[in-house]
């Protein structure tokens, strides 16, 4: 079982509002991942990160920021809020990019 | 451009079948394929892990076989089960850069 949270795990806001999706992961991963997925669709990588103090962007244009202070912790914050961002947001980590990637429960986020 | 296809879409057969998923990837320069499970609403689960130098991996009732040269994957899943039905996705792994295909729905009907 991978030890790899997010919160909220379903959201609905307006449209304009700031939003941050919270990630942890007790494994002490180096790695870390925020993709995107719509339903029945395949994940896209939006942000990554080596390790602390480490975030890149991935290769979907996402209006969306990362950091990487704490080992543990991935939080993904929106700005300000579109329809166009509803999806499912998903987090991952792995002990290395070639190694095994474990994955968060996902944060279904509604945006009307 | 790397790209992970897998056929069929989705997938219906009764309970007790054998079953393969298919997985094929256009760049074969890769490091590793793995396969994960994907129930309703939910996260990915990790199923199987295949390096680039292996050319199947078992766990269970599962084998994933890997054919780097001819960019193929297969999963293959014995005497299905009901609690089987999710959405199967492979990933392949290049380096930094890991790509997704679109998932098979599997169902499996008692």
């Amino acid at each position: 079982e991978a030890d790899i949270y997010q919160t909220p795990r379903y959201l609905v806001i307006g449209t304009g509002k700031k939003i941050t999706l919270e990630c942890s992961q007790t494994m002490g991963h180096d790695k870390m991942y925020w993709y995107q997925q719509d339903p029945g669709m395949e994940l896209h990588l939006i942000h990554y990160s080596y390790g602390v103090n480490s975030t890149e962007k991935g290769d979907l244009s996402s209006e969306s920021t990362v950091s990487r202070i704490r080992t543990e912790h991935f939080p993904l914050t929106l700005e300000s809020a579109r329809p166009s961002h509803t999806s499912q947001y998903l987090c991952a980590s792995s002990e290395a990019f070639r190694n095994t990637i474990y994955f968060g429960e996902g944060s279904w986020l509604t945006v009307v | 451009k790397q790209e992970v296809t897998q056929i069929p879409a989705a997938l219906s057969v009764p309970e007790g079948e054998n079953l393969v998923l298919n997985c094929s990837f256009t760049d074969s320069a890769i490091y590793n394929l793995q396969w994960f499970r994907q129930d309703p609403g939910k996260g990915l689960t990790s199923l199987l892990l295949i390096q680039s130098s292996q050319r199947e991996q078992t766990s269970g009732r599962l084998n994933a076989s890997l054919d780097k040269s001819s960019g193929r994957s297969t999963l293959y899943i014995a005497a299905s089960q009901p609690g089987d039905s999710a959405t199967y996705l492979c990933a392949v792994n290049y380096n930094n850069d890991m790509r997704f295909g679109a998932g098979t729905r599997l169902t499996v009907k008692p």
